[in-house]
């Protein structure tokens, strides 16, 4: 089984500053199938990347993906106040589909 | 429009059994994998299995196998999820969700609503 650890638990940031999420994966995932989410309070999670880098339909373009192998990135270009929540990382490689902990992103 | 719709929130007591439900429209349900996913409250998201709806081939996380069952009836587009005895621990929400593409290897890109269960004496 693939164990994603997430960091950092917590990140404290303001509005219009850059966010940057990192999942690590305990072996290599297999073709980059590597997928981020996000949930807010009381709601399901929204597919955000997928491929590692690919945007799900109707992202905003201030989210990015990046990375391969074991080492990925969640990249937030602009933080907007509509964007803090907790993020979830996913490899959906090799069953089971394991998530990460989860990074909550939190206005400072 | 794809959605996932989810039966509702369920409070039981330990030893009994449940079944829970989720109803895929808005696509073709037997040509997609439909997955369950577990949050207990406060906590992460986890990978309970997989269902296939065409042909119900299954695949569960060791963390849930045998404790679970996943099943579908193609005829009603509905994926199930139940236990046959509960326990306190099972007390969370749980999301159905179908992957993005027809392969197994892609994205969970629909959510259904959550079904809160509550195992409570």
């Amino acid at each position: 089984e693939i164990v994603l650890t997430q960091s950092p638990g917590t990140l404290s940031l303001s509005p219009g500053e850059r966010a940057t999420l990192s999942c690590r994966a305990s072996q290599n995932v297999s073709s980059n199938y590597l997928a981020w989410y996000q949930q807010k309070p009381g709601q399901a999670p929204r597919l955000l990347i997928y491929g590692a880098s690919s945007r799900a339909s109707g992202i905003p373009d201030r989210f990015s993906g990046s990375g391969s192998g074991t080492d990925f990135t969640l990249t937030i270009s602009r933080l907007e106040p509509e964007d803090f929540a907790v993020f979830y990382c996913q490899q959906y490689g090799n069953s089971p589909y394991t998530f990460g902990q989860g990074t909550k992103l939190e206005i400072k | 429009e794809v959605q996932l719709v989810q039966s509702g929130a369920e409070v039981k007591k330990p030893g009994e059994s449940l079944k829970i439900s989720c109803k895929g429209s808005g696509y073709s349900f037997t040509n997609y994998w439909i997955a369950w996913v577990r949050q207990m409250p406060g906590k992460g998201l986890e990978w309970m299995g997989i269902i296939y709806a065409g042909d119900s081939d299954t695949r569960y996380s060791p963390s849930f196998q045998g404790q679970v069952t996943i099943s579908a009836d193609k005829s009603i587009n509905t994926a199930y999820l139940q236990w046959t005895s509960l326990e306190a621990s099972d007390t969370a929400m749980y999301y159905c969700a179908r992957h993005t593409g027809t392969a197994r290897v892609s994205p969970l890109g629909y959510w259904g609503q959550g079904t809160l269960v509550t195992v409570s004496s």
